[in-house]
């Protein structure tokens, strides 16, 4: 079975000061990860995904994410936020067999001015 | 060129009645999902196709069918719609998984609204 959990439903930083939204997860197999982005009355968007190469992740708009199996985490980080960021995030987790992906509940990004 | 494209983009409807969205990709991809996004914003996988074969049914009210005429379409089709099916419906394709999951492509999205 596998799960996701976004610790945080929502998140507030300022402009130019670092984001960290959080996901931990549970796989009864080798997990693939991921995180996607919505903009408001938008699609959703890949980030970043990790499967079981590297454990630190570079995706767009220079975000990043690390797998740490020993805490069953992959949060998202990135050093700076910019207006443009505030968005919903969504991490995602799946395994290969499944054809499943598993969607956790959201992380609310507001990027203060 | 739109990858993912879903028609129509709103769709306002009374209760009781039939409808459909239409999904479409020129991603040349062979594997379609249709989603549901509740007005929390929880995203939750309805159907999954591959190569035209349905591989995913959750649990789903069979008032909700599936059709997948071509690799390239995958359209939803609702039966006496209840005010509960009001959502932002989503469909998504992604390469065929030869080797674990792949990316998902997504589409905008329709916005039905059961009155």
């Amino acid at each position: 079975a596998q799960s996701v959990t976004q610790l945080d439903s929502h998140v507030s930083v300022s402009e130019g000061t670092p984001v960290l939204l959080r996901c931990n997860y549970s796989s009864s197999y080798s997990p693939s990860l991921f995180w996607y982005v919505q903009h408001p009355n938008k699609g959703l968007q890949l980030l970043l995904k990790y499967t079981s190469a590297a454990t630190l992740v570079k995706g767009i708009n220079g975000f990043e994410a690390e797998f740490k199996k020993s805490e069953t985490s992959f949060h998202l980080t990135k050093p700076s936020a910019h207006m443009s960021d505030a968005a919903e995030y969504f991490c995602v987790v799946s395994a290969s067999g499944t054809y499943k992906y598993i969607f956790g509940t959201g992380t609310r990004l507001k990027v203060l001015a | 060129d739109t990858a993912v494209s879903q028609t129509p983009k709103y769709l306002v409807t009374q209760m009781g009645n039939d409808k459909s969205i239409k999904c479409e990709q020129n991603l040349g991809h062979d594997t379609m999902y249709w989603y549901k996004q509740d007005s929390k914003k929880f995203l939750k996988i309805m159907f999954s196709y591959n190569n035209k074969e349905l591989i995913i049914n959750e649990t789903v009210p069979n008032r909700f069918s599936p059709k997948s005429p071509d690799k390239a379409h995958l359209n939803l089709h609702i039966n006496s719609l209840e005010l509960g099916d009001s959502a932002v419906y989503f469909c998504a394709s992604s390469r065929t998984w030869t080797s674990g999951p792949n990316e998902q492509f997504f589409g905008p999205g329709t916005r039905l609204t059961v009155l």
